[in-house]
């Protein structure tokens, strides 16, 4: 089993849409939990961190369950910008892991 | 205030011949992690430097090593190219404390091996 997976994607949307994002981690110990952004042929950036009380940024809200060892993103009133791959990262102490990434098109 | 850099940017070596890509960290930095990423897959961890030594070091066989210099940019080297070898490698940079979170990392070197 893969340390961190995420849905296989791709996620074809139009303008507006409401999108979610889940990714799970194998890891118990793991202790940071991150949503990055990468654009096509661009470098991983980071998109929010992500607390066990949920956070928002936005039209970006993040949660995490620990006990269930699950992550989500979800993306409202969705942009053409908004199109990227969003790859989900778990860290414990200094080790960064990432998942696959969910690559997102948003239509017009 | 310059982010991560890495050098080059694109290159294209044939398969036994050995490559050497450098990254210089975000000013202030001191860690140094390098990752390998396929076409459509995430980027997989190959190590973390830290204090000029290798801390971490993720699956990948002794073909791939590395180095750290005393102003922390760092070097890493891969032996006997493999076709597999073609990716894009990129190398991030920390900030010093544990676990602080994000990652920066530089555009990458996209190598490929014919």
């Amino acid at each position: 089993r893969k340390e961190v997976e995420q849905d296989p994607g791709p996620f074809n949307v139009p303008e507006g849409a409401t999108v979610a994002f889940n990714c799970t981690y194998s890891n118990s110990a793991s202790q940071s939990f991150f949503w990055y952004r990468q654009d096509c042929r661009k470098e991983p950036k980071l998109l929010m961190s992500v607390y066990s009380s949920g956070n928002e940024d936005g039209r970006f809200t993040a949660q995490l369950n620990r006990a269930s060892q699950y992550i989500s993103l979800l993306i409202r009133d969705s942009k053409l910008s908004d199109s990227a791959t969003y790859l989900c990262v778990v860290n414990y102490g200094q080790n960064f892991v990432f998942g696959p990434g969910t690559r997102l098109s948003v239509l017009p | 205030d310059a982010g991560v850099t890495q050098s080059p940017t694109h290159l294209i070596k044939t398969r036994g011949q050995q490559v050497t890509l450098r990254c210089s960290p975000k000013s202030g930095h001191d860690t140094v992690s390098w990752y390998q990423q396929a076409l459509g897959q995430g980027p997989q961890f190959i190590f973390q430097y830290y204090e000029e030594e290798e801390r971490q070091r993720g699956n990948f066989p002794d073909r791939f090593s590395g180095h750290q210099f005393p102003n922390y940019s760092s070097e890493l080297n891969v032996n006997a190219l493999l076709l597999g070898d073609s990716a894009l490698y990129l190398c991030a940079s920390s900030a010093p404390g544990p676990g602080t979170g994000e990652l920066f990392f530089g555009e990458g070197s996209r190598l490929t091996v014919l």
